[in-house]
């Protein structure tokens, strides 16, 4: 399995603010996921980071919203930007072990803007 | 585009009994992995169990066991001797790594009740 934990585990913020989340693996992974997960709706790809290359963003999604940061092979940072309640959501950070096939989900933050 | 249907939006079961929660997903990869994942109240999501489409054995862990259908695109996950701790929701999930697009696509979930 993988140690997965995020900063922080929730948040209350202002409308047109900024929330910067953080994502730290307990092993070197090559490609970090961040996922949204609207209340009582299933979970939906927001990008794809990889180290040393631009985040991959799925459709809907876009980077001046959702910058992303993966300086290394164990961290992340979720940037939501510009904050509206429609950014409401429990975001989380998953790692994918090619090796085993598995994917794991961090504990993930709940970020309530009013 | 891969898709992955969950008939049964509620579910529930009384405790030491077995429920079986459905799934069945659409794809034209012929190599892939499936999964179920738990999420409790907690929030945080839990591998359950996984099952790769190369291997035609039906995976186990525990109390969890699937019945994969590859032929009918069948994932449906089995929980025996269900306990109090099991209510939840679950989610069915599909990745097809040589695809192309490495991402875990979801199910809408199965609200699951363990009743005492």
């Amino acid at each position: 399995s993988a140690v997965i934990s995020q900063k922080p585990s929730r948040d209350i913020c202002q409308r047109g603010t900024s929330l910067t989340i953080q994502c730290q693996v307990d092993s070197q992974v090559t490609m970090m996921f961040w996922y949204r997960q609207q209340p009582g709706q299933s979970l939906t790809l927001i990008a794809t980071a990889n180290q040393g290359s631009e985040a991959t963003y799925e459709s809907g999604f876009v980077i001046d919203k959702f910058p992303i940061s993966r300086p290394n092979l164990t961290f992340s940072t979720l940037t939501v930007s510009n904050m509206s309640p429609e950014d409401s959501s429990i975001y989380l950070c998953s790692v994918w072990r090619g090796r085993t096939g598995e994917q794991y989900f961090g504990p993930g933050t709940r970020l309530t803007v009013t | 585009a891969q898709t992955v249907t969950q008939s049964q939006p509620e579910m529930s079961v009384q405790e030491a009994e077995t429920v079986t929660l459905s799934c069945t997903y659409d794809t034209s990869e012929n190599n892939y992995y499936l999964f179920w994942y738990k999420q409790p109240p907690s929030r945080q999501m839990i591998l359950v169990i996984r099952q790769e489409a190369y291997k035609q054995q039906n995976a186990t862990e525990n109390r969890f066991s699937v019945n994969f259908q590859k032929a009918a695109k069948s994932f449906s996950l089995k929980i025996s001797d269900s306990q109090l701790g099991d209510t939840a929701m679950y989610f069915c999930a599909f990745k097809a790594p040589q695809g192309g697009s490495e991402k875990l696509v979801f199910g809408k979930g199965t609200k699951l009740t363990v009743n005492p």
